[in-house]
């Protein structure tokens, strides 16, 4: 059982288009980030958020983190292709140290 | 280079045989983390090393896995008798974590890529 669940594992749209990647738990999470991983490539920093119901804009990509602090969501407006990629979602439980990943959603965006 | 090292970066390896992974972090990284991912899959926690505490084993998935860090610094990951389900990429990541701000960054090596004929 994942303890970040993440959805929808697998988005395929077209460019122009825009999405909604959620992350969800039933725990508490002191942080949660969201990663974007590129094929051969180790995952880079997108965001961190902390405070509940904060919403961090990042161009194109906007981050919001649940006011309970147990769920976060990534949108994207107008998807471009360089935008392709699987994008995790990661945070340390409160009262634990360790970061812990989701499963991941693969997107891929055609021109 | 300024970023987390990983060696070797592919690895093919047959069944029954030890594998040693090696992660050189960030110079003044404090954490150091171990990951398992599969094709197309996401980040399989291995284990956690924070400063001179002992380090969060709770990922390792059999008695087979095993980890050190030598000094504070470079890390190895050894795999023994290694399995085809062992076939995988092992990514490492070092972060400035006290083990209290718990935002920091992870920084990711290229991952070593195991296969195990």
């Amino acid at each position: 059982t994942q303890l970040l669940e993440q959805s929808p594992q697998f988005l395929s749209i077209q460019e122009g288009e825009n999405l909604t990647v959620y992350c969800n738990s039933s725990s508490v999470f002191s942080s949660l980030q969201w990663y974007r991983q590129e094929p051969g490539e180790g995952p880079v920093l997108l965001v961190t958020v902390v405070t509940g119901g904060e919403v961090k804009k990042l161009k194109r990509l906007t981050f919001q983190f649940g006011d309970a602090r147990k769920d976060s969501s990534l949108h994207i407006t107008a998807a471009q292709p360089g935008d392709t990629g699987l994008y995790l979602c990661a945070g340390a439980r409160t009262g634990g140290f360790k970061t812990i990943f989701g499963a991941g959603t693969r997107l891929f965006v055609k021109a | 280079g300024a970023g987390v090292s990983q060696s070797p970066s592919n690895k093919v390896t047959e069944k029954g045989k030890d594998v040693e992974l090696r992660c050189d972090p960030i110079s003044g990284h404090t954490a150091l983390y171990w990951y398992r991912q599969s094709l197309g899959q996401g980040l399989e926690f291995l284990i956690y090393f924070q400063g001179n505490s002992a380090p969060d084993k709770s990922g390792l998935p059999s008695d087979r896995f095993s980890a050190e860090r030598t000094g504070g610094s470079v890390s190895t990951l050894t795999i023994q008798r290694t399995q085809q389900e062992d076939s995988a990429v092992y990514l490492c990541a070092s972060s400035l974590d006290s083990g209290r701000a718990r935002t920091g960054e992870l920084f990711f090596g290229e991952g070593s890529r195991l296969t195990v004929l």
